[in-house]
């Protein structure tokens, strides 16, 4: 099993570009979320999905979308980039039941010019 | 008050030494809890869940106390590759996590 994959592993934007950032999972995990790490500052939930067809927001939202039509993949769309949005980019898979491990991608190191 | 909180450090221990990491949270309606251990530049992974009655894995002892609000992390004997930042993760519901902002160990030779 590959585990959790995120692509790409690097990004430079530039202020009101736009990208998507990419998770896998080969692991028939129910629960993936996305999280953004920020120095000093804990790991923030940005929005997390429960199952395909079913996402909800997190903690910090604002500026992010996602979609989840398969249970192995849970892209994370940046609609117009901001330097507030220069960040660790951590996607996480879980089994289903709440409160259970979760399993991390390598991440995305993004930095928005 | 920040939901879950943690000593940031540096601890700098020689090789050998026993260290404590305690964390706080806010929330009494937390559900579980976890340590996980994220070395430099890489993902977090999952070090071990907290349970009521405390629990030990190897070096490693995690004691949960809930009327205090409190959850510790105990390393015994300290190697070289416990060096580390070390997350305190408190669950509240679902998969509403909240993360500590980490305690970065470093074991000296």
């Amino acid at each position: 099993n590959a585990g959790v994959t995120q692509t790409p592993k690097f990004q430079v934007l530039k202020t009101g570009q736009s990208m998507t950032l990419q998770c896998a999972q080969d692991m028939n995990h129910e629960y993936m979320s996305w999280y953004r790490q920020d120095p000093g500052m804990g790991l923030r939930l940005i929005h997390y999905s429960v199952g395909a067809g079913i996402t909800d927001q997190g903690e910090v939202p604002n500026g992010y979308n996602v979609s989840r039509s398969t249970t192995e993949d849970f892209p994370l769309r940046l609609l117009s980039a901001a330097p507030s949005q220069t960040s660790v980019y951590f996607c996480a898979s879980s089994y289903g039941r709440d409160g259970n491990e979760q399993f991390f991608g390598p991440g995305t190191r993004l930095t928005v010019l | 008050r920040k939901e879950v909180e943690q000593d940031p450090g540096p601890f700098n221990v020689p090789e050998g030494a026993t260290v404590a990491f305690n964390c706080t949270y806010s929330n009494s309606a937390s559900q579980s809890f976890f340590w996980y251990r994220q070395d430099c530049r890489k993902e977090p992974k999952l070090l071990m869940s907290v349970y009521s009655s405390g629990n030990e894995d190897g070096r490693f002892t995690a004691q949960l106390n809930r009327a205090s609000q409190y959850i510790s992390l105990l390393i015994r004997d300290s190697k070289l590759s416990d060096s580390a930042t070390y997350l305190c993760v408190v669950n509240l519901y679902g998969q509403n996590f909240v993360f500590g902002p980490g305690t970065r160990l470093s074991v000296l030779p």
